[in-house]
């Protein structure tokens, strides 16, 4: 059974730093693509970053970017999320998700996240 | 960027009632809509992508329907287990992904 599990959440002042963690199981955690989405508390959840399988190119979401730098170590089977420059408003549940693809016709694939982690909650406040 | 609404933001529904949560798009996003299921203190959970595509182990009284803008997601006979916030989310130019606000379905 594939799973994830984060770690490293922690409370943290605005302008610190922090770097969670997420352990893969189960699966062939190189050939999948991994995300990162957020849940500030009562609230929806928000996309934060992606980092592929193949070339491990990163995408980022224009909340995050340029403070937030995704990475995966393919060989330990773990992803991470490096957050610097903390702000109150970076407060959430923070969970891993693998990426599922699905073929959608001729050169057309569906993506969705198909195994998500328990969640690390970061909490940036003074 | 896309834009994501639900309707309506909550509900209230009896046990074996029909349940339906309406999901649009500010453009045309083609089949490329996932429906999540979040119940509290727990991570999402999978239902269907591709608007119709049930996911492996989901049971089939979830249902999904919709292209281009509009989408569905339907309940049929409501199980107490169902009782959640279902989020629908784009994916139609990955990575870049917008998710519903959500839709909260309680007891009636």
């Amino acid at each position: 059974e594939a799973q994830l599990e984060e770690s490293g959440g922690t409370l943290v002042e605005p302008g610190g730093s922090l770097r969670l963690s997420c352990a893969g199981s189960g699966f062939n955690f190189y050939g999948f693509g991994m995300y990162w989405v957020r849940q500030a508390p009562g609230t929806g959840l928000e996309w934060v970053s992606f980092i592929s399988s193949g070339d491990s190119s990163t995408e980022y979401s224009d909340s995050v970017k340029g403070r937030f730098s995704i990475s995966r170590h393919n060989d330990k089977k773990s992803l991470f999320l490096q957050m610097n420059s903390l702000r109150p408003e970076d407060t959430a549940v923070y969970y891993c998700a693998r990426e599922g693809v699905a073929l959608a016709g001729v050169n057309s694939y569906y993506y969705y996240m198909d195994v998500w982690g328990k969640g690390t909650m970061v909490t940036v406040s003074s | 960027d896309i834009q994501m609404t639900q309707s309506p933001s909550s509900l209230s529904a009896s046990l074996g009632a029909r349940v339906t949560i309406t999901c649009r798009a500010s453009q045309n996003i083609d089949s490329h809509l996932n429906w999540f299921q979040q119940k509290p203190g727990k991570a999402p959970k999978l239902l269907i992508y591709g608007a119709s595509h049930l996911q492996s182990g989901v049971p089939s009284r979830f249902s999904g329907g919709g292209s281009g803008t509009d989408f569905i997601l339907t309940i049929t006979n409501l199980q107490p287990e169902d009782f959640a916030i279902y989020y629908c989310q784009e994916n139609y130019s990955p990575p870049g992904i917008t998710f519903g606000p959500g839709t909260k379905v309680d007891f009636k």
